[in-house]
C-alpha cells in the first residue's frame, strides 16, 4: 500500500503567491483531513471530508484557505492569497469511517516569504 | 467539547530509567490511539486502544487505557535514545468524527 500521498513535499513561495497542497488518501478510505502544525499552535485540524463531502472546515482560519474533494482520490488545499504566516507543515489525512486510527501524509512544509 | 490534555509535555529522562506519560480526556469514550512524530518527519500510528483495559505493547513501550478514569498511559521501559520523539495521544468520539489530539509529549532521552 502507498499511503498517503501528498505533493509537493516543500514549496517556498512568495506572499501574495497562490498556493495547492496536494493529497491522495489510501485507496479505500473515505474520510480525508487537513491539518496544520506549527511550533506555537501545535496540531491543528483544518477541514475534514466523508465520502468526498465536506463535513467541518470551521477550522479553516479564514477566507483565504479553500479545500476541495473532488473524487475519492484526490484533494486540494489552496492558500490564495498567501501571507507569511500560513507557514507551517500541512499535512493530509486518511480513514477509513467508523472506529479506526488516521494515518498520515509526509506533509508539505510551507514556506511564505 | 472534547478536550485532550497530556502530560508531561516535556520529558527529558535517562537512558535505562522508566516513565509514564499520561493522557487524560473529558467525555466518554473508548478508543484512543498513540501517534509517534520524529522531528521533521510525520505522525506513525503507534497503538490502537478499542476498548476498557486494553493493553498493548511493542517493545519498550506499553499503552493502556482506563476508560473509566478516562485515562490511557504510555509507559517507557528502560528508555533508548532510539525512543526520543514525541508522542501524541488521539480521542475518538463516535467513530465519525475525526480524532482530538493532545498536545503532544515531547520526549528526549540523554545518555
Amino acid at each position: 500500500d502507498a499511503g498517503v500521498i501528498q505533493s509537493p513535499r516543500h514549496e517556498v513561495t512568495e506572499m501574495g503567491q497562490e498556493v495547492t497542497l496536494r493529497c491522495k488518501p489510501i485507496s479505500g478510505h473515505n474520510s480525508l483531513f487537513w491539518y496544520r502544525q506549527t511550533m506555537m499552535r501545535g496540531l491543528e485540524l483544518l477541514i475534514y471530508f466523508n465520502n468526498n463531502v465536506p463535513i467541518d472546515d470551521s477550522g479553516m482560519p479564514e477566507d483565504r484557505f479553500s479545500a476541495k474533494m473532488p473524487n475519492a482520490s484526490f484533494s486540494t488545499l489552496k492558500i490564495q492569497p498567501s501571507e507569511p504566516r500560513d507557514s507551517a507543515v500541512y499535512f493530509c489525512a486518511s480513514s477509513k469511517q467508523g472506529p479506526t486510527e488516521q494515518y498520515f501524509g509526509p506533509g508539505t512544509r510551507l514556506t511564505v516569504t | 467539547e472534547l478536550k485532550v490534555e497530556q502530560n508531561p509535555l516535556f520529558l527529558s529522562m535517562q537512558e535505562g530509567k522508566n516513565y509514564t506519560i499520561y493522557c487524560n480526556y473529558s467525555t466518554t469514550s473508548d478508543r484512543l490511539y498513540w501517534y509517534r512524530q520524529d522531528p521533521g518527519k510525520s505522525l506513525e500510528s503507534l497503538f490502537v486502544l478499542l476498548s476498557n483495559g486494553a493493553v498493548k505493547q511493542e517493545g519498550r513501550l506499553m499503552a493502556s487505557l482506563d476508560t473509566k478514569a478516562r485515562l490511557s498511559t504510555l509507559h517507557i521501559t528502560a528508555a533508548v535514545h532510539d525512543l526520543s520523539a514525541t508522542y501524541f495521544c488521539a480521542v475518538d468520539i463516535s467513530g465519525n468524527t475525526p480524532l482530538v489530539f493532545g498536545k503532544g509529549t515531547r520526549l528526549s532521552v540523554i545518555a
